[in-house]
């Protein structure tokens, strides 16, 4: 079946550290990975997506890149900033499902201190 | 950029009561989903719906659970007889195509507390 195993949170970090966040993956056939990334107050938005092996999403800074042989699309980012304390989660689409299906993870949550 | 609204952000509900979810998705949008999320576990698809009919639902979303779009602007999520375990947070997202290209946007969520 599907699902997506992401890191346990909360992280807390200093500005300008380096951010990493571990997801993983099961899936039948090649899906396409995602990031999405939830703001206090506000609805989830998609940070970045990789459709295919080898591919490397990017967004504000951050990365992920699509490893088949880990089933894995870690989040990075070289020096994260207080304005991305955000819940960030990782998902899964089969290809040739639909859009709006989506498969998660339960999402990290990022403090990041001045 | 355009929104998905959600409302309300916090609904309060007894054991065994009607609730009703609304959310308004952004104006030009075909397709709607619901997803929810119980404290601690994953983000989970309950279901999509599209041209007045679900196409795609996922185990979760049993005879409990029914959608609507009411009108022009509003899509709603209605669950019949909540239970403790219906307790979480309840997204609402929308997308204009279907497309490997296309977005959602999700709205902000309404968390569901049954008593």
């Amino acid at each position: 079946g599907n699902s997506v195993t992401q890191m346990e949170g909360p992280v807390t970090l200093s500005e300008e550290a380096f951010l990493t966040i571990n997801c993983t993956y099961t899936a039948t056939g090649y899906p396409s990975l995602f990031w999405y990334v939830q703001y206090p107050g506000e609805g989830l938005q998609l940070l970045l997506k990789a459709t295919k092996a080898d591919d490397k999403g990017s967004n504000k800074g951050f990365e992920a890149t699509y490893r088949k042989e880990t089933t894995s699309f870690h989040l990075e980012k070289g020096s994260v900033q207080v304005s991305d304390s955000a819940v960030y989660f990782c998902a899964l689409k089969s290809r040739g499902s639909t859009l709006g299906r989506l498969y998660f993870g339960r999402g990290t949550q990022l403090t990041v201190w001045p | 950029e355009p929104e998905v609204t959600q409302t309300p952000s916090h609904q309060v509900t007894q054991m065994g009561q009607e609730v009703i979810l609304r959310c308004v998705p952004i104006s030009n949008h075909l397709y709607f989903y619901w997803y929810r999320q119980i404290l601690g576990q994953k983000v989970e698809f309950l279901v999509s719906f599209y041209n007045n009919e679900i196409s795609e639902k996922s185990e979760i979303f049993d005879d409990q659970f029914s959608v609507e779009r009411p009108d022009g602007s509003n899509f709603t999520l209605k669950i019949r007889s909540t239970k403790l375990e219906d307790s979480a947070m309840y997204f609402c997202a929308s997308s204009l195509r279907q497309g490997d290209n296309e977005k959602l946007f999700f709205g902000s969520g309404t968390q569901l507390s049954v008593l």
